[in-house]
């Protein structure tokens, strides 16, 4: 399967420092990634889609001020979590999206677990 | 309505039982199907693709699609405790559109 790469896997930080998280397709070009996140023993909540060229479309509730997101290049998307603060302690993950001939297939990257103090 | 639906479980099956995962979907265009399996404090990891009716084999795993029912399963067989996880219904419209998860299934096999 495509490989989608995913850094830092671990963030520690303190409240109101800014964590830029990166996400890469490695071996395709991905016009589109997503970003979600999940909190313990619950679904994953997409956070938004990342384009790339244009700006992001972000679900309802999310602040786009919040969350930066990112989608420089076919291959990179990154997420910053500006001026965190202990609520958005969570799990991270970002996904890719390869399309026909391909299939239309989203491959997802390892996650990053980010903790607030 | 939800767009997927899932038994959120738990299912607990024995060691070499078949598990039957399900998922029904609510959007008649749907076009492509997946399953993923999401251990524990880990990413989804993807399975199965499935995108026309019938069965799609791929070693001890099976989809199953029936889009006139609108659902979609995944059955293992001789379940392994190492199968023992959360799988995730997604559903897509087509290139350009949103992908869709269910919430999960919890699948524990017992040794």
């Amino acid at each position: 399967g495509a490989v989608v790469s995913q850094h830092p896997s671990r963030v520690i930080c303190k409240s109101g420092t800014s964590v830029k998280i990166e996400c890469r397709s490695l071996d395709f070009q991905a016009t589109t990634m997503f970003w979600y996140r999940q909190f313990p023993k619950k679904s994953l909540m997409l956070m938004a889609t990342s384009n790339e060229g244009s700006k992001a479309t972000y679900e309802q509730g999310v602040e786009k001020d919040k969350f930066l997101i990112n989608h420089a290049s076919l291959t990179l998307s990154t997420l910053t979590v500006t001026s965190a603060h202990p609520e958005d302690s969570s799990f991270y993950i970002c996904s890719a999206r390869r399309t026909p001939p391909f299939g239309n297939i989203q491959y997802f990257g390892a996650g990053t677990r980010l903790s607030v103090l | 309505q939800k767009e997927v639906e899932q038994n959120s479980g738990p299912l607990s099956v024995p060691e070499g039982a078949i598990a039957s995962l399900n998922c029904t979907y609510s959007d008649r265009v749907s076009q492509s199907f997946f399953w993923y399996r999401q251990y524990s404090g880990k990413s989804p990891e993807l399975i199965m693709s499935i995108y026309s009716n019938g069965d799609k084999e791929d070693g001890r795993f099976t989809a199953q699609l029936n889009k006139a029912s609108q659902y979609v399963s995944l059955l293992i067989r001789d379940s392994q405790p190492s199968d023992s996880a959360t799988y995730l219904c997604a559903v897509n419209k087509g290139p350009g559109n949103q992908f869709y998860f269910g919430t999960g299934t919890s699948l524990t096999v017992i040794p």
